[in-house]
């Protein structure tokens, strides 16, 4: 079983859409939860940390669900500029020092 | 720009020859990483430096993979006896100090391409 496994989509949505995107997680001890955005051919960029109650940050708010062993974003509003794929991240290893990404899930924001 | 900074850019070689990149991180981070991302996919962890000491190694590093941070703050990431399989983008990451384990920041990464 993968550390991180996300739906690859693509999610396509029209502009002003809410959308949502899950990531479930396999080591239950796994302490630092993140998401980040990865535009075509470029490097991947911290969105966002994901704490244990919750956090939001302009439309977006990211949600941590330990019993299940999964982690949310909500992306509210949709804008064009949101097109690209979205990375979520957990950490893991004996001291938690390996980061595990999953493959991504790809979104289209249509006008 | 204080960023993290990787060079070059972009390397093609033959197969069997050796290639080393190189990785600047951001100057007051004292945790580095490396990884490997192919097309389609998530990054891969390779391996992780808390200043000078190598604390974690994949098992995606064969002996062919080395990596180094002799003095804390640059690091280098060598392959020998390339193979076509190893064709991806090599990334570097940087993240300060501190309790957990904080957010990275990512540089431009190296795209290598075996011929």
């Amino acid at each position: 079983r993968k550390e991180v496994e996300q739906d690859p989509g693509p999610f396509n949505v029209p502009e002003g859409a809410t959308v949502a995107f899950n990531c479930t997680y396999s080591n239950s001890a796994s302490q630092s939860f993140f998401w980040y955005r990865q535009d075509c051919r470029k490097e991947p960029k911290l969105l966002m940390s994901v704490y244990s109650s919750g956090n939001e940050d302009g439309r977006f708010t990211a949600q941590l669900n330990r019993a299940s062993q999964y982690i949310s974003l909500l992306i509210r509003d949709s804008k064009l500029s949101d097109s690209a794929t979205y990375l979520c991240v957990v950490n893991a290893g004996a001291n938690f020092n390996k980061f595990y990404f999953g493959s991504g899930t790809k979104l289209n924001v249509k006008p | 720009d204080t960023g993290v900074s990787q060079d070059p850019r972009h390397k093609i070689t033959k197969r069997g020859q050796n290639v080393t990149f190189r990785c600047d991180p951001i100057s007051e981070h004292n945790r580095l990483y490396w990884y490997r991302q192919t097309l389609g996919q998530g990054p891969e962890f390779l391996t992780y430096f808390q200043n000078e000491a190598q604390l974690e190694k994949s098992r995606l590093l064969s002996d062919r993979f080395s990596a180094e941070r002799p003095k804390g703050s640059f690091s280098t990431l060598e392959i020998q006896r390339t193979e076509q399989g190893d064709s991806a983008m090599y990334l570097c990451a940087s993240s300060a100090s501190g309790q957990g384990a904080g957010p990275q920041h990512f540089g431009d990464g190296t795209r290598l391409s075996i011929l």
